[in-house]
Parts: structure tokens; C-alpha cells; sequence
């Protein structure tokens, strides 16, 4: 069964740092581009960042470049997402999603993050 | 950037009748190389992560009913549910995968009149 499960979320301050993982089973994690992909409590989708199969591009939205990086292991199986200098706006749940080419099919049931004092 | 506009923000729809959303880009996904639109439409329900239902602009995915349609090319593009059925209530999202950043439209909520 393919399986993507997230884990690493929850409350921060402003200003702080958090590491988002996801686990992925079931297909081949290392052909795939791997995104990270987020909501707004009641807002619509944002993406966030991509990731090639074998790491060697990345792409970020706007917003959030110079503070998160995206990142992958592909002898575990993992995908990371290391949020720094976080901020209000950054609150939201955060989906890990695979797909063959920038297409995203495979999604996680997401990780919610909160950035509050 | 690839902006996506949908329209309408919402809509109610009978049980049986058809839902039609829009979906505008700017500028096209229409890609010269293959002759391709790198546009999708995903479903979002309640407390649930978003379902590809339609790459490609019209091509739906495997399991998705016949009565999910896409259309279109290079800017307009059109997501048409034939007849309404209860389980459809959701929000329904496009989303360019032309080039990065990826982006989605702002997303139309499907409701039952």
C-alpha cells in the first residue's frame, strides 16, 4: 500500500524551529519528487517546496525561502522539512506529497504546525 | 509566477444536477514541447488530505467516476460534475504543475441546495 506518514508538527513560538519527517512506503521513494504542501487553518492550499528524486533541485515558494529547507534520505525512506525564524503565517497543517515529475499524487493525512507565544 | 483564478468561490448545486467550476491561468500551462496541459483538479473533504481526481487538464485518474470531467486548454479550463451526488460535497482545487512555484487556485466549495 503506498503510505505517506507525517510526524514532527506542533507548537512553536515565534521566531523559533521545528523538523518535519515523513515516512514513505509502498512505492519507490527515490524516483520520486517529493513536495511539501500547506494549509491555513480554513484557507486554501499553498506549496511549499519540491524536491527531486535524487536531491539534486530544489524548489521553494517565495515566502519562505532562506528559513525552510527541504531535504531527503533516500536509504530511509524520508523526507524532511527544517522550519526556522518561523512566524504566525507559517501556522498551518503541513502535507507531505510524492509524484512522478512535478504532478502530485501521493498525499499524507498532514501534521499540523502552530506558531504562537 | 503561474497565477490559477476559480470561479465561482462556491456554489449549490441540486442532488441529479451538474456543477460546473472555472478555472483561469496566467499565463498558459499549455506546454509547446508535448502538446500537454500541466493542469489538475484535486477534491478536498472535510478533515481529509486533497484527492487527485483529473491530471493533464482530462485525464481522470483510475477510480474516479465517469461523472467527473475536465476540459480545456492552455488558459481556461473547466471541472464539470455531470450529476451531483452527496459524496461530492468538498472543495474542489486546479493546480499548475507547469513549472515551480506550483500553484493552486483559490479553491470552490461544493455544496447540496
Amino acid at each position: 500500500e503506498v503510505q505517506l506518514v507525517e510526524s514532527g508538527g506542533g507548537l512553536v513560538q515565534p521566531g523559533g524551529s521545528l523538523r518535519l519527517s515523513c515516512s514513505a512506503s509502498g512505492f519507490t521513494f527515490s524516483s520520486y519528487w517529493m513536495n511539501w504542501v500547506r494549509q491555513a487553518p480554513g484557507k486554501g492550499l499553498e506549496w511549499v517546496a519540491n524536491i527531486k528524486g535524487d536531491g539534486s533541485e530544489k524548489y521553494y515558494v517565495g515566502s519562505v525561502k532562506g528559513r525552510l529547507t527541504i531535504s531527503r534520505d533516500n536509504a530511509k525512506n524520508s523526507l524532511h522539512l527544517q522550519m526556522n525564524s518561523l512566524r504566525a503565517e507559517d501556522t498551518a497543517v503541513y502535507y507531505c506529497v510524492g509524484g512522478l515529475g512535478f504532478l502530485m499524487d501521493v498525499w499524507g493525512q498532514g501534521t499540523p504546525v502552530t506558531v504562537s507565544s | 509566477d503561474i497565477v490559477l483564478t476559480q470561479s465561482p468561490d462556491s456554489l449549490a448545486v441540486s442532488l441529479g444536477e451538474r456543477a460546473t467550476i472555472n478555472c483561469k491561468s496566467s499565463p498558459s500551462v499549455l506546454s509547446r514541447y508535448n502538446n500537454k496541459d500541466f493542469l489538475a483538479w484535486y477534491q478536498q473533504k472535510p478533515g481529509q488530505p486533497p484527492k487527485l481526481l483529473i491530471s493533464w487538464a482530462s485525464t481522470r485518474e483510475s477510480g474516479v467516476p465517469d461523472r467527473f470531467s475536465g476540459s480545456g486548454s492552455g488558459t481556461d479550463f473547466t471541472l464539470t460534475i455531470s450529476s451531483l451526488q452527496a459524496e461530492d460535497v468538498a472543495v474542489y482545487y486546479c493546480q499548475q504543475y507547469y513549472g515551480a512555484p506550483l500553484t493552486f487556485g483559490g479553491g470552490t466549495k461544493v455544496e447540496i441546495k
